[in-house]
């Protein structure tokens, strides 16, 4: 069965700080990934996916992703973080043959940016 | 146009109790899901409506578990004879279809808490 693994149910930055938030999945083939966000009071929104080939994935608001094969990782980044960027982000996998979005997602991780 | 809307946003009810809790999606958007959070776990997910075909149930942890669909338009997910362990954050998702081109756009949820 699939699985993913987010390091860390809270990450403290500073503003300006680089962003790193780590997810790793389990699944016998490369699957789709996926990272959401959930602002505060709001529903969840795609911030990125990987479906194809090219393994580094720009999101919106500056955030990035690199797929890792040979890591089984899907760690999200971005230079420099602002205060806006406050809110819970979600990692998610979905295997590639299921046909729809069954997703499976991790824990969270609770991105904290102190002025 | 107005997001996924779902009702309530927050359900207190007894052990034992019936519980049904309403979805609706965004106009247009044929495929719709529902997914559940625990506290302290990521979101696991129940069932997948797509058009009029039949639904996917494969995540429906029992047969206290039900939810249907009338065509294209608002969805309702009931629990029978609740119990504690049902107590999470229901959560809907509509897309415009089956494939990953189109994302996912949440609710914000409805709190059930079974007492």
């Amino acid at each position: 069965a699939q699985s993913v693994t987010q390091l860390g149910s809270h990450v403290s930055v500073s503003e300006g700080a680089l962003v790193l938030l780590r997810c790793n999945y389990s699944s016998s083939v490369p699957p789709y990934l996926f990272w959401y966000v959930q602002y505060p009071n709001q529903g969840l929104q795609l911030l990125l996916k990987y479906t194809s080939a090219a393994t580094l994935v720009k999101g919106i608001n500056g955030f990035e992703a690199e797929f890792k094969k040979s890591e089984t990782s899907f760690h999200l980044t971005k230079p420099s973080a602002h205060m806006s960027d406050a809110a819970e982000y979600f990692c998610a996998v979905s295997d590639r043959n299921t046909g729809f979005q069954k997703l499976v997602f991790g824990t969270g991780t609770r991105l904290l940016v102190s002025p | 146009g107005a997001g996924v809307s779902q009702s309530p946003s927050n359900k207190v009810t007894e052990k034992g109790k019936d519980v049904e809790l309403r979805c609706d999606p965004i106009s247009g958007h044929t495929a719709l899901y529902w997914y559940r959070q625990r506290l302290g776990q990521g979101l696991e997910f129940l069932i997948y409506f797509q058009g009029n075909s039949a639904p996917d149930k494969s995540g429906l942890p029992s047969d206290r578990f039900s939810a249907e669909r009338t065509g294209e338009s608002v969805s309702t997910l009931t629990i029978q004879r609740t119990q504690q362990e049902d107590s999470a954050v229901y959560l809907c998702a509509s897309s415009l279809g089956q494939v990953y081109n189109s994302p996912l756009h949440f609710g914000n949820g409805t709190r059930l808490t079974v007492t």
